[in-house]
């Protein structure tokens, strides 16, 4: 049963110029969140998808944009980047089944650096 | 969400218990307390969680006052692959409005021989 999974695994981008991240999420789950995670940091909630719609959003610009799939695969997209957006950026996959539970499955992320 | 404070970072020797504890005064009624484990370049793994008293799974025992304004990750006999990061969390995961993990900054466990 294959986990979370991200592509790429690294990306090198100059400033400005746009970027999309894939993640597929875990096997029987349906809902997808995105973090950052800059160096030193914990991981920083970007926005959840549920039902190929945008459920909950954190404190990010709206250069930061997703989409989920109806296969629930999921996307997120930057645009005009900036310097400080070089970070780790993680998926995590839940499900109807976890219920009374915070517990969600990251993939290994991507690690974005913009020049 | 309620705010939680933990150490930044503990040293330990390998075969001994760690103990963290992390402090959440305004923990509300409904909140759970979960732990996750991050190693370097690598997503956070879930470790365990809880709403009181004792939690024990084949990784890790929460404990948690019943007061519940802290609680405390114990790893028995930790080894050189338990360094890590732990991330203490508090939230209600049944309020579909704030499914989203709030990260702090974590406790950087170094594990020595």
């Amino acid at each position: 049963d294959a986990g979370v999974t991200q592509s790429p695994t690294h990306l090198i981008k100059t400033r400005g110029q746009q970027v999309t991240l894939r993640c597929s999420p875990k096997s029987g789950h349906d809902t997808v969140s995105w973090y950052q995670q800059a160096l030193g940091q914990g991981p920083q909630f970007i926005f959840q998808y549920y039902e190929e719609e945008e459920r909950q959003r954190g404190n990010f610009p709206d250069r930061f944009s997703g989409h989920q799939f109806p296969n629930y695969s999921s996307e997120l997209n930057v645009n005009a980047l900036l310097l400080g957006d070089s970070a780790l950026y993680l998926c995590a996959s839940s499900g109807a089944g976890t219920g009374h539970s915070y517990e969600q499955y990251f993939g290994p992320g991507t690690r974005l650096t913009v020049t | 969400l309620a705010k939680t404070t933990q150490p930044i970072s503990m040293d330990s020797y390998e075969g001994q218990e760690v103990n963290i504890t992390c402090s959440h005064n305004n923990i509300a009624t409904n909140d759970y307390i979960t732990w996750y484990q991050q190693f370097p370049s690598q997503g956070p793994r879930f470790i365990i969680q809880g709403y009181k008293t004792k939690v024990t799974n084949e990784v890790a025992s929460l404990f948690i006052p019943a007061d519940r304004k802290s609680s405390t990750l114990s790893l028995p006999r930790v080894s050189l692959s338990d360094t890590a990061v732990y991330y203490c969390l508090v939230g209600d995961p049944m309020d579909t409005g704030r499914r989203a993990l709030t990260f702090g900054s974590g406790t950087r466990l170094q594990v020595q021989p």
